[in-house]
């Protein structure tokens, strides 16, 4: 089934911007979704489509795609940006969804 | 506002049926925009899809649970339900409920997104 590879973690300092990538094979052609999840709590939908926002979530959260990977980019990083960030998209071989291996940010 | 909540046994034993409710409000589980689906997560592990429903009654199910998962709906009490036969260890998690944008194109529908999730409800297996 369709694999999509994120790095286990990512360290950042306040204000500064974190990265998180988001690996698969030809994910250039299907729409990426990104997630956080803080601890204990559901995952929240912070970018679909690619790139674009729900309502609430600050425009510090963007997402973007080249060749065979996805990124969110957190731009100006906050303390309450500590979580743990999952990719996702639809596989359309097993015709369900897939999600990406997870990575935890830590705000330094 | 939509709300998902989740509820049921918090504890089963192995070989037994897992059974869980989501319960939704602010939306109704009839409209065809959207796919209710249920999500679980083991304990430091990361998300798995196990299944959805839609109001027309149509199901999808992960091919590696789908042999043991039914999820139906119930239109009149606004809910949907999971059922998980001869549960073992490997299938304690947290179970989330989530509401899943339907998009079809081309003649097939699925689910890009998942927009409102419940809180999430711990089951072990345990006996």
């Amino acid at each position: 089934s369709y694999v999509l590879t994120q790095p286990p973690s990512v360290s950042v300092a306040p204000g500064e911007t974190a990265m998180i990538t988001c690996g698969g094979n030809n994910i250039g052609s299907i729409s990426v979704q990104w997630y956080q999840q803080k601890p204990g709590q559901a995952p929240v939908l912070v970018i679909y489509y690619d790139s674009d926002r729900p309502s609430g979530i600050p425009e510090r959260f963007s997402g973007s795609k080249s060749g065979n990977t996805a990124t969110l980019t957190i731009s100006r990083v906050e303390a309450g940006d500590e979580a743990d960030y999952y990719c996702q998209v639809w596989d359309g071989i097993s015709d369900h969804p897939v999600f990406g291996t997870g990575t935890e940010v830590t705000v330094l | 506002q939509v709300q998902l909540q989740e509820s049921g046994p918090g504890l089963v034993k192995p070989s037994q049926t897992l059974s869980l409710t989501c319960t939704v409000s602010g939306d109704s589980i009839s409209s065809s925009n959207y796919y209710w689906t249920w999500i679980r997560q083991p304990a430091g592990g990361g998300l798995e899809y196990i299944g959805r429903v839609h109001t027309s009654g149509t199901t999808n199910y992960n091919p590696s649970l789908n042999s043991r998962v039914t999820i139906s709906a119930d239109t009149s009490k606004n809910q949907f339900s999971l059922k998980l036969r001869s549960v073992t260890a490997a299938d304690t998690a947290v179970y989330y409920c989530a509401r899943g944008w339907r998009y079809c194109s081309g003649g097939s529908c699925y689910t890009p997104y998942f927009d409102y999730w419940g809180p999430g409800i711990l089951v072990t297996v345990s006996s």
